[in-house]
């Protein structure tokens, strides 16, 4: 029973290009959060989805960042345009209920603007 | 606004020693807590889950202690081996029918062989 699964694990972008990272949640889990962790920082929540929904997204800048988690396949975590200060490591967790069930976290895509 | 504190931010202690972290948390109205392992450059490992309802649980050499009045949790390490060396972080989640844990920075722990 594979955990969940991000890739790429290492993302280098230049300034102005699009970020695509990938979620895909554990076997049977159909709730999935995004958290964004910053140099020196703690983790911060970004989004939670279920499928074909986002039920939250208060943590998300206003503007280029977006998420999705289709029907079918991953959820994608995208930005758009990106600038150096997007630079961090992107978690993605995913469980099987909302709220009290235990979350489970991936190994996390480190993306790098230059 | 739930805001979490882990003391100390670092840790450097000889291998074999018992030790403990620390977690605060200024919001007691908490539905759960729950203690992640961080080596560097991976991802997060849950160590353990503490409902609101519970005191403590524990997990091999680990224990977490919950005092949800005061707004603290502590996870107690026995005999640390060089293996334990790692970031941990303190979570909690804010209700019932929440989903946003809230981090603390985390301790980062060194355990010399």
């Amino acid at each position: 029973n594979a955990g969940v699964m991000q890739n790429p694990r290492h993302l280098v972008r230049r300034r102005g290009q699009e970020a695509r990272l990938r979620c895909s949640p554990m076997k049977g889990h159909s709730h999935v959060y995004w958290y964004r962790q910053l140099p020196e920082e703690g983790l911060k929540f970004m989004v939670y989805l279920q499928k074909e929904n986002i039920i939250d997204e208060s943590g998300m800048p206003k503007e280029r960042f977006s998420a999705e988690f289709p029907k079918e396949g991953p959820s994608i975590l995208r930005i758009q345009q990106v600038v150096r200060g997007d630079s961090a490591a992107y978690f993605c967790a995913s469980s099987a209920g909302p709220g009290n069930t235990e979350a489970f976290f991936g190994q996390g895509t480190r993306l790098t603007v230059v | 606004k739930q805001e979490v504190t882990q003391i100390p931010a670092a840790l450097s202690v000889p291998e074999g020693e018992n030790l403990v972290l620390n977690c605060s948390f200024t919001d007691s109205a908490i539905y759960n807590l729950q203690w992640f392992r961080q080596d560097p450059g991976k991802g997060l490992t849950s160590l353990l889950l503490i409902q609101s309802s519970q005191r403590e649980q524990t997990s091999g050499r680990l224990n977490a202690s919950l005092d949800k009045s005061s707004g603290r949790s502590t996870l107690y390490i026995a005999a640390s081996q060089p293996g334990d060396s790692a970031t941990y972080l303190c979570a909690v989640n804010p209700g019932a029918g929440s989903y946003q844990l809230t981090f603390g920075k985390g301790t980062k722990l060194s355990v010399i062989p």
